[in-house]
């Protein structure tokens, strides 16, 4: 089993749409987590951190439970400009341990 | 520079061939990482350094691997006798401080074919 786990996809959604990807993680002592953007054949760009109360920034929603070891991100209002992967990413035992990525594709 | 650069960005080697791929961090960044992404895939931790001092090297796949930092900027990764699985892109990344716990910044990475 994978450290961190996502739903590969690819997602494809209309503009405007709201999209949610999934993650889970599998080591209980994890500290920090993120969530990173990849545009195709580009490097990974850090989104936005996530933090245990939930945290918002513009149209993105990060959740994280600990007891479920589960984070998510939320896009509200989709826009074309929003097609990318988008890679959870765990800090374990010091190590920041990259999920395969979830890819989206918005669409007119 | 403004930010982590890599060289080459491709680079095509036969079976068996060594390659050393390079890579310069921010200026004044502490931590370097070495990463390593096969084509659908997320990012695969290779090694850290902190300054010159390589902390953890324990994802590099095999002795075949060897990566440095001597003077604590440049760093470079050594693939010797490579082999086909060795394929992917392999990305650098720095961050201001020491630990994993800051924002890391990538380079645009080097793309290893090997024949």
């Amino acid at each position: 089993r994978k450290e961190v786990e996502q739903d590969p996809g690819p997602f494809n959604v209309p503009e405007g749409a709201t999209v949610a990807f999934n993650c889970t993680y599998s080591n209980s002592a994890s500290q920090s987590f993120f969530w990173y953007r990849q545009d195709c054949r580009k490097e990974p760009k850090l989104l936005m951190s996530v933090y245990s109360s939930g945290n918002e920034d513009g149209r993105f929603t990060a959740q994280l439970n600990r007891a479920s070891q589960y984070i998510s991100l939320l896009i509200r209002d989709s826009k074309l400009s929003d097609s990318a992967t988008y890679l959870c990413v765990v800090n374990t035992g010091g190590k920041l341990i990259f999920g395969q990525g979830t890819e989206l594709s918005v669409k007119p | 520079g403004a930010g982590v650069s890599q060289s080459p960005r491709y680079k095509v080697a036969k079976r068996g061939q060594d390659v050393a791929l390079r890579c310069d961090p921010i200026s004044g960044h502490v931590s370097l990482f070495w990463y390593q992404q096969a084509l659908g895939q997320g990012p695969e931790f290779l090694t850290y350094f902190q300054n010159e001092a390589q902390l953890d090297k324990s994802g590099l796949p095999s002795d075949r691997f060897f990566a440095e930092r001597p003077e604590g900027s440049v760093s470079t990764l050594k693939i010797q006798r490579t082999q086909q699985e060795d394929s992917a892109v392999y990305l650098c990344a720095s961050s201001l401080a020491a630990g994993w716990g800051e924002k890391l910044f990538f380079g645009s990475g080097t793309q290893l074919s090997v024949l």
